[in-house]
């Protein structure tokens, strides 16, 4: 079993949707809880973060995060076709000294107009 | 102002061959990773760097995997006797320090062919 968990999809909505992300984890040593969009050819850009367990909004983004159950979720609202990416969760660690994210193998969305 | 550039942005090589694969952090960082990420996975950690020192280079595959950061800016990932499943992208991220309230920016990554 992997530490992170992740479904890759494919997930296809239609505009105005809703979308939920989720993921899970099996390591209660992670301490922080990121989501990270990556367009085709593209590098990975954070989009969210947070440390505690409940809910972070930011515009259309809501990330939430359930330690006891280890469980992590992105929510986004009125979807758009530029959403259309590949969402990453990602967990930090402190191991060997030094900050280490480990990712989740990412969802791919595609959002039709 | 100038994001974290990769390059080449492709490379083909054959199994066997030596490649070398380059990365210019954001000006003023002094946190520098690399990553692995294969077709259908995330990014896996290979190597993280503060200043001019491997940190953390833990997640190294093997000993044909080499990374320097001579003078704490430009980088280069160093890949002796390739092997066709070191095909992946390999992506290089920047940050302003080495803690987790640090974000890491990513360039756009090699995407390494092994024939």
């Amino acid at each position: 079993q992997k530490e992170v968990e992740q479904d890759p999809g494919p997930l296809s909505v239609p505009e105005g949707a809703i979308v939920s992300l989720n993921c899970t984890y099996s390591n209660s040593a992670f301490q922080y809880f990121m989501w990270y969009r990556q367009y085709s050819r593209k590098g990975p850009e954070l989009l969210m973060y947070t440390y505690s367990s409940g809910n972070k909004e930011d515009g259309r983004f809501t990330a939430q995060v359930d330690k006891s159950s280890k469980y992590i979720s992105l929510f986004i609202r009125d979807s758009q076709p530029s959403d259309s990416a590949t969402y990453l969760c990602a967990m930090s660690i402190t191991q060997g000294g030094s900050e280490k994210l480990v990712f989740g193998k990412g969802t791919k969305l595609t959002v039709n107009p | 102002g100038a994001g974290v550039s990769q390059t080449p942005s492709n490379k083909v090589t054959e199994k066997g061959k030596y490649v070398e694969l380059r990365c210019d952090p954001i000006s003023g960082h002094t946190a520098l990773y690399w990553y692995r990420q294969s077709l259908g996975q995330g990014p896996e950690f290979l190597i993280y760097f503060q200043g001019t020192g491997a940190a953390d280079d833990s997640g190294l595959p093997n000993d044909r995997f080499f990374a320097v950061r001579p003078e704490g800016s430009v980088s280069t990932l160093k890949i002796q006797r390739t092997e066709r499943g070191d095909s992946a992208v390999y992506l290089c991220a920047s940050s302003p320090g080495g803690g987790w309230d640090n974000e890491q920016f990513f360039g756009p990554g090699t995407r390494l062919t092994v024939l």
